[in-house]
């Protein structure tokens, strides 16, 4: 089945620095893949959606300067935290839709979790 | 907007024994989709089950099959012959049929007690 790989799975850093976590579909082109944070004990909550080829969408509230998304190729989409502070400090979890395949449901990555120090 | 209202944060249940996990949805659009996702403590969103809300049949899959109310927007989850690996997060999740993105609901807790 479909399979999305989403790199590094657990990341620990500084304050300041800039981290980026990587969302690769291995076996289907992707146009459409999506990133989420989730807070312990809660729910998904999409920052946004990142289409190949083109600026992503941004959900309401979420910083656009802070999170920055490319999707370079229909396989690959990254999700840069610049000067991460404790606060940004979540699980990340990226997914993707096959492009071929219409209406099928997206496909999640195992996510990732960042911890600011 | 449409919103995913998971009402129960918590849920029980004896091992081999029935549970059902609630959901209501608010739309105002005829054609979606509904989905329910497990989510281990692994943290992995593993997808249960799908329904196409022109679909008037419920769907199921093994011990896991949707009760689907489409005037009364309710997508019920039952789990039949709970077994320990079912204990997760659950979450239920909706999608309009011309759009991208899924809204999830608060999720509920499920617990199997052996």
């Amino acid at each position: 089945g479909a399979v999305v790989s989403q790199h590094p799975s657990w990341v620990i850093c500084k304050s300041g620095t800039s981290v980026k976590i990587e969302c690769r579909s291995l076996d289907f082109q992707a146009t459409t893949m999506f990133w989420y944070r989730q807070f312990p004990k809660q729910s998904l909550m999409l920052m946004a959606t990142s289409n190949e080829g083109s600026k992503a969408t941004y959900e309401q509230g979420v910083e656009k300067d802070k999170f920055l998304i490319n999707h370079a190729s229909l396989t690959l989409s990254t999700l840069t935290v610049t000067s991460a502070h404790p606060e940004d400090s979540s699980f990340y979890i990226c997914s993707a839709r096959d492009r071929a395949k219409g209406n099928q449901p997206q496909h999640f990555g195992d996510g990732t979790r960042l911890s600011i120090l | 907007a449409q919103t995913v209202t998971q009402s129960q944060p918590e849920m029980s249940v004896q091992e081999a024994e029935t549970v059902t996990l609630s959901c209501t949805y608010d739309t105002s659009e005829s054609d979606y989709y509904l989905f329910w996702y497990k989510q281990p403590p692994s943290r992995q969103m593993i997808l249960v089950i799908r329904q196409e809300a022109y679909k008037q049949q419920n769907a199921t899959e093994n011990r896991f099959s949707v009760n689907f109310q489409k005037a009364a927007k309710s997508f019920s989850l039952k789990i039949s012959d709970s077994q320990l690996g079912d204990a997760a997060m659950y979450f239920c999740a909706y999608r309009d049929q011309g759009a991208q993105k899924l809204v999830f609901g608060q999720g509920t807790r499920l617990t199997i007690n052996p």
